[in-house]
């Protein structure tokens, strides 16, 4: 099983451009869910999904989109990139114990915004 | 007030030293209670569950206060491989739903 992944692992991006970051997971979990991690300021949750075809905001969902056509696949979207989106990316995968179990990681996505 | 604190650190000890790091959370409704380490650079990987009744695996040991609001985890005999940010994560009722809350995380330094 190859777990969590994430696509790509590295971008640069200019202000204003759009990308859209591919998490997969191959543990058929039901939750899937999109952090960024700045320093100093831990995990924030940015979007969740708790089933193929379901989001959800998280604390900081502002400029960014997600979709979840299908259960092992969820993308995140930035439409307009802005500088305070340069961040590391993680997404998770989890058991559907009303999202209070352990979560898998993928490996992270480095987004730098000039 | 964050939901979760922690003290980042950083850890600097020796090898063999036995180390200490607490955790606090506001959310006095949380249900589940996890370790994790993050190694530079690469995503948080679980370290080990934190039960009411206290655990262990092997060298890592988790206590849980309840009343308090407080985790803490003891590693014993520290390793170089040990070096690494350790994660205090909660879980409980949050806004919209269920969800985990992540501490920023406390640097361990185990140093020759």
């Amino acid at each position: 099983n190859a777990g969590v992944t994430q696509t790509p692992k590295f971008r640069v991006l200019k202000t204003g451009q759009s990308m859209t970051l591919l998490c997969a997971q191959d543990m058929n979990h039901e939750y899937m869910y999109w952090y960024r991690q700045d320093p100093g300021m831990g995990l924030r949750l940015i979007h969740y999904s708790v089933g193929e075809g379901t989001t959800a905001k998280g604390e900081v969902p502002d400029g960014y989109n997600v979709s979840r056509l299908k259960k092992q696949n969820f993308l995140l979207g930035l439409e307009s990139a802005a500088p305070s989106q340069t961040s590391v990316y993680f997404c998770a995968s989890s058991y559907p114990a009303g999202g209070l179990d352990e979560q898998f990681f993928g490996p992270g996505t480095r987004l730098t915004v000039l | 007030r964050k939901e979760v604190e922690q003290d980042p650190g950083p850890f600097n000890v020796p090898e063999g030293a036995t180390v200490a790091f607490n955790c606090t959370y506001s959310n006095s409704a949380s249900q589940s209670f996890f370790w994790y380490r993050q190694d530079c650079r690469k995503e948080p990987k679980l370290l080990m569950s934190v039960y009411s009744s206290g655990n262990e695996d092997g060298r890592f040991t988790a206590q849980l206060n309840r009343a308090s609001q407080y985790i803490s985890l003891l590693i014993r005999d520290s390793k170089l491989s040990d070096s690494a940010t350790y994660l205090c994560v909660v879980g409980g009722l949050t806004g919209g739903g269920n969800k985990l809350t992540f501490g920023t995380g406390t640097q361990l330094k185990v140093e020759l």
